[in-house]
């Protein structure tokens, strides 16, 4: 059974801090690995996805990466922001089922100004 | 668009009730699944649909019911509510593309208490 964990649990950084967030997954077949940001009651967005075949994906100042056959992803932030203030969460999607996710429990950011 | 929209964002049940929590989706998704969110627990997958007509369960189906008579819609249903079924509920949906790139896009959740 694929179990997905995060570390830290929780994080509390000054502002302009550049951090890691870890993920990883014990079962190295899976087709993609998405990080999701989620605010106090809201739901998730999507950040990044990177797909099995990737090694890394980028988006203005996250930077993702995996490695498959360690079973670890970090996210990357740099130069933190207040507004980066949130929970992380990091999901696999293992192969040979359908479109569902297996999710960690999430790292909560604090990003002091 | 407006993406996934989820009624109602709150509701509040009594043991025993049944109610339906509504699913909606404007982007002609053809896979549609519900979560729930406890603390401590992350987020476990309920049931899933890969299309109209099908439906599939998750991890922790017992207690719920789904249909899909429609690409849009997927509501989620608690025959008999119990407190164990407090939680914030998400649904989500995706494309089906080959080769893995299956964004996969949130409502903003219910949150259900049952006393």
């Amino acid at each position: 059974k694929q179990e997905v964990t995060q570390i830290p649990a929780a994080l509390s950084v000054p502002e302009g801090e550049n951090l890691v967030l870890n993920c990883s997954f014990t079962d190295s077949a899976i087709y993609n690995l998405q990080w999701f940001r989620q605010d106090p009651g809201k739901g998730l967005t999507s950040l990044l996805l990177i797909q099995s075949s990737q090694r890394e994906q980028t988006s203005g100042r996250l930077n993702a990466s995996l490695d498959k056959s360690s079973g670890r992803s970090t996210l990357y932030i740099a130069a933190s922001q207040p507004g980066d203030s949130a929970t992380y969460l990091c999901a696999v999607r293992p192969q040979g089922g359908s479109e569902k996710l297996v999710f960690g429990k999430g790292t909560k950011l604090t990003v002091n100004p | 668009n407006a993406g996934v929209t989820q009624t109602p964002k709150f509701q509040v049940l009594k043991t025993g009730q049944s109610m339906t929590l509504q699913c909606a989706q404007d982007m002609n998704h053809e896979y549609m699944s519900w979560y729930r969110q406890d603390p401590g627990m992350g987020l476990r997958l309920i049931h899933y649909s890969v299309g109209a007509g099908i439906t599939d369960q998750g991890e922790v189906p017992n207690g719920y019911n789904v249909s899909r008579s429609t690409t849009e819609d997927f509501p989620l249903r608690l025959l008999s509510a119990a407190p164990s079924q407090t939680s914030v509920y998400f649904c989500a949906s995706s494309y089906r593309p080959s080769g893995g790139r299956n964004i996969q896009y949130f409502g903003a959740g219910t949150r259900l208490s049952v006393l």
